[in-house]
């Protein structure tokens, strides 16, 4: 079936390490790609994007992803993680176009001082 | 800010009552989305639209139905409310551009049906 994971429910950092947030979809195609963040209470902010060229993007916060096609992975990174960056995460993709954003659960983030 | 208001922010109602839930935009925008946010499920698609009059069926469309009678307006209605139906309801908008399209989101409705 077609579906986006995101194995982990729960991360915890501390302040100034670094962070991984895993994404795997499973579409034929490559569809667009993006990582959304929301901070509670919130409504959602996109942080990136990708939707063809190089595979490494760069986004808003000093996050960054990058796409990896034999894996169908896009893996969210941050080199250094700062207190504020507690939040949700979510993976979305968009198969075919735009005209259905399919969401992952969403990976929580806790930042240890 | 995309010019996204939705309305209302807050509702409590009882089972089986007709709720509807309004999204407004101020852009003209083609693309319009309802989503609804549960714990464990991330944001999972309602229904869409791609223009007036112009809807479709997401993921967990059982239970809810949509209008859109001005670009403006995207209406999502639940014609029986059940306590099911107990979730955070997202609405968003596609801003289309030469490899610079994003989706914009509303603040959210919390509806609590009791």
């Amino acid at each position: 079936a077609q579906s986006v994971t995101q194995p982990d429910i729960h991360i915890t950092v501390s302040e100034g390490a670094s962070l991984e947030l895993r994404c795997n979809y499973s579409y034929g195609a490559t569809p667009y790609l993006f990582w959304y963040v929301q901070s509670p209470g919130q409504g959602l902010q996109l942080l990136l994007k990708y939707f063809s060229g190089d595979t490494l993007v760069q986004g808003i916060k000093g996050f960054e992803a990058e796409f990896k096609r034999s894996q169908s992975s896009f893996n969210l990174r941050k080199p250094s993680v700062h207190w504020s960056d507690a939040a949700e995460y979510f993976c979305a993709v968009a198969p075919g176009g735009y005209n259905k954003l399919i969401f992952g659960a969403g990976t929580r983030l806790a930042v240890h001082p | 800010d995309a010019g996204i208001t939705q309305s209302p922010r807050h509702k409590v109602t009882e089972t089986g009552t007709p709720v509807t839930l309004r999204c407004h935009q101020t852009e003209n925008h083609r693309y319009m989305y309802w989503y609804r946010q549960d714990p464990g499920h991330g944001l999972r698609l309602i229904h869409y639209s791609y223009g007036v009059k112009d809807t479709d069926k997401g993921e967990v469309s059982d239970g809810y139905s949509v209008s859109r009678s001005k670009t403006e307006d995207f209406l999502l209605t639940l014609e029986s409310a059940t306590s099911s139906q107990t979730s955070v309801y997202f609405c968003a908008i596609l801003r289309e551009g030469p490899m610079n399209t994003e989706a914009f989101f509303g603040q959210g409705t919390r509806l609590t049906v009791v």
